[in-house]
Parts: structure tokens; C-alpha cells; sequence
């Protein structure tokens, strides 16, 4: 069965990069897009972006341009996603997802917490 | 930017229905998809195209979606269904719903 799991746990100080990844497995990698979505605590699931897995063509959220990266690598099944000059407001949930139809999340990683703290 | 609008709290006795609304300009043009989260766990995908069910899903669950509402139903609601909801859309980029508290008490 379709399982995304993600890398651990992140405390970062302000100002800091961070790179997470999503390893696939039960289902071709390169077939489903891998999308990205945050949750800070308390609040609602915000979409920060995408990957075509087959030809790496990426598309981002206009509120995180400038300083989100999604890649992958094939050979690994997994997507990463990178997320540059972290604020106190970067603290949230991350959560990688997927599904056979574009923009319709049927997978869902468990999610990675990255702190924000100085 | 596109803006979907939920109730931030629903409250439902057990074995009765519940109504989730999603509102934003035109979104019966688009599809909606709902997502069930729980306390501490992934979002679960209840819904899809605006009325689909996905495999496992119960079928009390169901979905409508027409002029600037959708609406997810619950019928005959189980204590099991306490969580938050979210609806989703595409506009240009995915946008969320600032999601809804479903009480069964």
C-alpha cells in the first residue's frame, strides 16, 4: 500500500535553512506529483507547493516564492523540500502528500515539526 | 487571493446529521475536495471532486458543491467523527479552508 514517510523532528534558529524529505514507496514515484503543505499550530493547512516527479517541473505558492525549493530524486522515491530564511512564523507542521489525480491529496506523510527558536 | 470561508465550530448529537459549509466566490466552478483531521494525526481524505467517496470511506459521508457553497454531510453522525474538517480548492494555487471543529456530543 502507498506510504510517504518523512525525515524527523527540526529545531532551527531564525535566519536558517531547512530540508526535509518524503520517501514513497507502494506506488511508481515518478507517476503522482508530490505536494507540500504546512499546518502552524492552531491553524489552518496552507499549501506551499509542488513537484512533477517524471520531469521535476515545480510550481510554488506565491506566499513562500523566493524561498521554497521541492525536488527529488528518483533513484530514492523521495521528494525534499527546502525552505530558506526561517522566522519565528515558520514553526509548523510539514507535511508532504500525494494522490493519483492532480490536487486531490489521497497520501499523506505523518508529518515533520520544525521549531523556530533562537 | 482566492478565499474559502468555513464556521469555525459545528456541533452535532450522535445519530443526527451534520452540515459543514465551505463558501467562496464561484466555487461551484470548481472542484472541492474535504479532508478530516484528527488531534495529532494527517489529514484524511473524505471527499473528492465535490461528491466522490474514496475507497474506505463510509458512506455517511457525502459531498455537494453549487454557486458559492459546498456543503460536506454527515448522516447518522458517530462519536468517531470528532475532528477538524477542511475544504480545498484550486484557484491558481491550492487553497484551504480555515476549517471546521465537529463536536458529537
Amino acid at each position: 500500500h502507498v506510504q510517504l514517510v518523512q525525515s524527523g523532528a527540526e529545531v532551527k534558529k531564525p535566519g536558517a535553512s531547512v530540508k526535509l524529505s518524503c520517501e514513497a514507496s507502494g506506488y511508481t514515484f515518478t507517476t503522482y506529483p508530490t505536494h507540500w503543505v504546512r499546518q502552524a499550530p492552531g491553524q489552518r493547512l496552507e499549501w506551499m507547493g509542488w513537484i512533477n516527479a517524471g520531469n521535476a517541473n515545480t510550481e510554488y505558492s506565491e506566499n513562500f516564492q523566493g524561498r521554497v525549493t521541492i525536488t527529488r530524486d528518483t533513484s530514492a522515491s523521495t521528494a525534499y523540500m527546502e525552505l530558506s530564511s526561517l522566522t519565528f512564523e515558520d514553526t509548523a507542521v510539514y507535511y508532504c502528500a500525494s494522490g493519483e489525480q492532480q490536487l486531490v491529496f489521497d497520501y499523506w506523510g505523518q508529518g515533520t515539526l520544525v521549531t523556530v527558536s533562537s | 487571493s482566492y478565499e474559502l470561508t468555513q464556521p469555525p465550530s459545528v456541533s452535532v448529537s450522535p445519530g443526527q446529521t451534520a452540515t459543514i459549509t465551505c463558501s467562496g466566490d464561484k466555487l461551484g466552478d470548481k472542484y472541492v475536495c474535504w479532508y478530516q483531521q484528527k488531534p495529532g494525526q494527517s489529514p484524511v481524505l473524505v471527499i473528492y471532486q465535490d461528491d466522490k467517496r474514496p475507497s474506505g470511506i463510509p458512506e455517511r459521508f457525502s459531498g455537494s458543491n453549487s454557486g458559492n457553497t459546498a456543503t460536506l454531510t454527515i448522516s447518522g453522525t458517530q462519536v468517531m467523527d470528532e475532528a477538524d474538517y477542511y475544504c480545498q480548492a484550486w484557484d491558481s494555487s491550492v487553497v484551504f479552508g480555515g476549517g471546521t471543529k465537529l463536536t458529537v456530543l
